[in-house]
């Protein structure tokens, strides 16, 4: 059973533009949201994180926003860039874990367009 | 910069092998962990540790073990590889609960 959804497995946007990508979970128990991008042939890199007590955090180009009673977080880049074309992973922290497991969604590849 | 280092980029292996797949970090993380990609399912956790001799399943152990015996290096065993264990594998680490985790390259192993 899936507990942390991504549910649109691709997106195309033009240089310039806003992307936002979705993300949807099933689990309140987690306590800390994160952004992963991820390039062909390499691992993830972390991009962008929210507590679980925030609904905003940005930095940079890049903003996540979170909405608990739905259940929602979704990644924003303004202005989108075709150096962001890349594989975006979210995932999610179960609360109350010794460790850093996460649960990752399936990802969303993002194409910018020149 | 934190370094974690997968000992291979590209392995092909038969069925039945025995298979390490080899991952060390550079920075004194506490946690380890191994991942598949697969297209469609996204990463699912295989093992994870959080210090030296301990482990702990992820979502899908089976045909897996895990051997931590120092703290910077994290090995996935493939006990009799076969073909639905091709994958991409990636190994990741963290210092602690709060922190990110950061990422190998990856191993492309395809079971033949």
């Amino acid at each position: 059973d899936q507990q942390v959804k991504q549910n649109s497995p691709s997106l195309s946007v033009q240089e310039g533009r806003i992307s936002i990508l979705n993300c949807d979970y099933t689990n309140s128990m987690f306590d800390y949201f994160l952004w992963y991008k991820k390039y062909p042939a390499e691992g993830p890199t972390f991009l962008i994180s929210i507590s679980s007590i925030k609904d905003k955090n940005e930095d940079g180009r890049f903003t996540v926003f979170l909405n608990k009673s739905a259940k929602h977080l979704s990644l924003h880049i303004v202005p989108s860039q075709p150096g962001d074309s890349a594989v975006y992973f979210c995932a999610a922290r179960p609360s109350g874990g010794a460790t850093n497991k996460l649960i990752f969604g399936t990802g969303t590849l993002l194409a910018v367009q020149p | 910069d934190v370094k974690v280092t997968q000992s291979s980029r590209y392995l092909v292996k038969r069925t039945g092998e025995k298979v390490f797949l080899e991952c060390v970090q550079d920075m004194d993380h506490e946690n380890m962990f191994w991942y598949r990609q697969d297209p469609g399912l996204g990463l699912r956790l295989i093992y994870f540790s959080y210090d030296v001799k301990m482990k702990e399943k992820g979502d899908i152990p089976e045909g897996y073990s895990v051997s931590r015996e120092k703290k910077e290096r994290f090995s996935l065993i493939l006990e009799s590889a076969s073909t639905n264990q091709t994958s991409m594998y990636l190994c990741a680490s963290s210092f602690g609960p709060i922190y990110e985790a950061f990422f190998g390259q990856g191993t492309r192993l395809t079971v033949v």
